[in-house]
């Protein structure tokens, strides 16, 4: 069955750090993608990266990135140099792409992250 | 402007009382689907829908209902509400199944049930 586990329910770090966010998923697919969504203050939900199963290059967004490793199931998300507008709840999920099936997506229960000033 | 709107933002009703949360989007999406957010259980996803008159349950359904009679608009209709689904609701919604996860989320709608 699909699983993801975000285990680190709230972070606080001082401005200017570096913080990663971990995402474990289970799946029994070989097709799958994985994403992340911001949810700032505010209550909007922001999407931020889609990967797929097939495609395990990190990625760079700006002070974003994104270390996809299927070996250990895990799509980590770092913040280099954070900022107080980071701070947010930040969510993982994942669904499985099978042809003629449901496209649920599950999402992990978040990880509040706070920056100070 | 492409977003997703949701109405009402806020509602407080009574057990029992049948309700209905629009969600419209003007973005010619196929997919749309509705989540609740609880605290310590993140987003769980209650229904979805890929297309015109083509919906199917998530992991959460019970209690809900939803229609899809047209594409812009993705209604949930709760028919006797309960106060266990007092809980902050997104809708959202997609092009396609292809672009499955690059969805536009409405504003959020708070629920309460008492």
């Amino acid at each position: 069955a699909q699983k993801v586990t975000q285990a680190q329910t709230e972070i606080s770090v001082v401005e200017k750090e570096d913080v990663t966010l971990d995402c474990v998923y289970e799946t029994r697919d070989t097709t799958y993608y994985l994403f992340w969504y911001k949810q700032p203050p505010s209550g909007e939900l922001v999407f931020l990266i889609r990967r797929n199963s097939f495609d395990e290059q990190n990625e760079i967004s700006g002070r974003y990135s994104w270390n996809f490793q299927k070996s250990t199931s895990s799509f980590n998300f770092t913040i280099t140099a954070s900022q107080v507008v980071d701070s947010a709840v930040y969510f993982c999920a994942l669904s499985e792409w099978v042809m003629n099936r449901d496209d649920k997506i599950i999402f992990g229960k978040g990880t509040r992250l706070h920056i100070l000033p | 402007e492409a977003q997703v709107t949701q109405n009402p933002r806020y509602l407080i009703t009574v057990t029992g009382k049948k309700l209905t949360v629009t969600c419209s989007q003007n973005m010619n999406h196929e997919y749309m689907s509705w989540y609740r957010q609880d605290p310590g259980l993140g987003l769980r996803q209650i229904y979805y829908s890929m297309n015109v008159e083509v919906t199917d349950k998530g992991d959460v359904p019970e209690g809900y209902k939803v229609s899809r009679k047209e594409k812009r608009n993705f209604p949930l209709i709760l028919e006797s509400p309960s106060p266990n689904q007092t809980s902050l609701y997104f809708c959202a919604s997609t092009r396609s199944r292809d672009t499955l996860f690059e969805q536009y989320f409405g504003p959020g709608t708070r629920l309460t049930v008492t």
